[in-house]
C-alpha cells in the first residue's frame, strides 16, 4: 500500500497569504494520478485538483497542483477566508487507492 | 441537479449487519464507476471498495474483503453496501462517491454515520 505523509499538520496563516501544503508518497506514484481534496467541518470532501495539477470544475485558479514521482504540492496562492479548511491528497495511480492524513489550514 | 444522496445508517451492535444505499440523480448513473469511502470519528479518508459500470466487477480494501459487498441497480440509479461482520472500528460517516478517469473522486455524497456499538 502507498503511505502518503501529508506536512504540515496544521498550517495557522492570515487570508491574502500563500499556502503551501505537502504531501510525500512511500513509494512513486503512476501515471500522473495524484487529488487533492477540501473538506469543511461537517461537510463532504470536495475536489480540487486531479491528475497532479488539473483543477476540477468551478475550482478557482488561486488553488494549484504541482509535483511528481514521490513529492506533491497544493499552493494556494492568496487565501481566502472560505479556503480555511482540512486538505487532503490521494494517490489513484497504486491499488489500493489511499489518502494522506490531512493538513488544516486555520486562521492565524 | 447532480448529487448523490447516502441513506441506511445507524447504531448497530458488533458482529452485526447493515445496508447502506445511495441514490443518484443528475447524470447518467451506468456511464460510471461507483466508490464507498469512510471516514472515522475525527480521522482522515479511507476507500472501502468500488463497482464498474456495469456492476461486472469490484474490489475492495483488504480490511472489509469477506465482510463487505458493493452491488447496484442501473435502472434505479443506486448504489449500494451491504455490510456484515460489523467491527467496532468499521465506526464511520460513508460517502458514496463517483469514480473519475483513473480513480479521483468528482462527486460525493453527503454521507451517513454508521456506529458499530454494544
Amino acid at each position: 500500500e502507498t503511505v502518503l505523509t501529508q506536512f504540515p499538520g496544521t498550517l495557522s496563516l492570515s487570508p491574502g497569504e500563500r499556502a503551501t501544503l505537502s504531501c510525500r508518497a512511500s513509494q512513486s506514484v503512476r501515471s500522473r494520478y495524484f487529488a487533492w481534496y477540501q473538506q469543511k467541518p461537517g461537510q463532504a470532501p470536495r475536489l480540487l485538483i486531479y491528475g497532479v495539477s488539473s483543477r476540477a470544475t468551478g475550482i478557482p485558479d488561486r488553488f494549484s497542483g504541482s509535483g511528481s514521482g514521490t513529492d506533491f504540492t497544493l499552493t494556494i496562492s492568496r487565501l481566502e477566508p472560505e479556503d480555511f479548511a482540512v486538505y487532503y491528497c490521494q494517490q489513484y495511480g497504486n491499488s489500493p487507492r489511499t489518502f494522506g492524513q490531512g493538513t488544516k489550514v486555520e486562521i492565524k | 441537479e447532480v448529487q448523490l444522496v447516502e441513506s441506511g445508517g445507524g447504531l448497530v451492535q458488533p458482529g452485526g449487519s447493515l445496508r447502506l444505499s445511495c441514490a443518484a440523480s443528475g447524470f447518467t448513473f451506468s456511464n460510471y464507476w461507483l466508490s464507498w469511502v469512510r471516514q472515522a470519528p475525527g480521522k482522515g479518508l479511507e476507500w472501502v471498495g468500488n463497482m464498474k459500470e456495469d456492476g461486472s466487477y469490484t474490489n475492495y480494501v483488504d480490511s472489509v474483503k469477506g465482510r463487505f459487498s458493493i452491488s447496484r441497480d442501473n435502472p434505479k440509479s443506486s448504489l449500494y453496501l451491504q455490510m456484515n461482520s460489523l467491527r467496532a472500528e468499521d465506526t464511520a460517516v460513508y460517502y458514496c462517491a463517483r469514480d473519475g478517469v483513473g480513480g479521483y473522486f468528482d462527486l460525493w455524497g453527503q454521507g451517513t454515520l454508521v456506529t458499530v456499538s454494544s
